[in-house]
């Protein structure tokens, strides 16, 4: 049982350029999250999706994409990378009940130059 | 604004001795409470939990107190080990709001043998 699984693990990007980051659950849960974690700051919730086929902003959506074409997928896409998405980026999916924790993959370290 | 503060970003405690991490919180609207563990090159992991209706919740070594009309929660572990040293978020979410969480900045923990 893998869990949450993040690729890729580690990513430099020059200004401008794009990609997409992929998130992979097998734990069957409805709900996946994106956050960024920065310094000092903790995590912050970029996009998140209540079930396939749904996605919603969090609280600093502005240059990212999302996209839940299957259950078990949350994909994260830079359409073109500013220095400020320098960050390591947590995917993270739930039960869909109340209070239900949220598992966290390992993390995607991107450095925008 | 952050509506979730940990204003220690470090603690060192000798192994052995109770740590205690500190949390604040300023969103009147949160009503559970987690605490989450990561280590370095891994994902947070859920810990502890509290729901509003609680004012304390223990779990082995860890015990989380919850003062609503303080709007502060703490996290407590005895006896400390060297292996509990990693970083603690605080997190708070909203009920039936689909289990988004709004993490804190996070406290350094650091255990000494």
């Amino acid at each position: 049982n893998a869990g949450v699984t993040q690729t890729p693990k580690f990513r430099v990007l020059k200004t401008g350029q794009s990609m997409t980051l992929l998130c992979a659950q097998d734990m069957n849960h409805e709900y996946m999250y994106w956050y960024r974690q920065d310094p000092g700051m903790g995590l912050r919730l970029i996009h998140y999706s209540v079930g396939e086929g749904t996605t919603a902003k969090g609280e600093v959506p502005d240059g990212y994409n999302v996209s839940r074409l299957k259950k078990q997928n949350f994909l994260l896409g830079l359409e073109s990378a500013a220095p400020s998405q320098t960050s390591v980026y947590f995917c993270a999916s739930s039960y869909s009940q109340a209070n239900s924790p949220l598992h966290f993959g390992n993390g995607t370290r991107l450095t925008v130059t | 604004d952050q509506q979730v503060k940990q204003n220690s970003p470090s603690l060192s405690v000798q192994e052995g001795r109770i740590s205690i991490l500190n949390c604040d919180y300023t969103n009147s609207m949160f009503d559970y409470f987690l605490w989450y563990k990561k280590y370095p090159a891994e994902g947070p992991t859920f810990l502890i939990s509290i729901s509003s209706i609680k004012d304390k919740n223990e779990d082995g070594r860890f015990t989380v107190f919850l003062n609503k009309s303080a709007k502060h929660l703490s996290l407590h572990i005895v006896p400390s080990q060297p292996g509990d040293s990693a970083v603690y978020f605080c997190a708070a979410s909203v009920d039936n709001a689909g289990n988004m969480l709004t993490f804190g900045g996070g406290t350094r923990l650091m255990v000494k043998p």
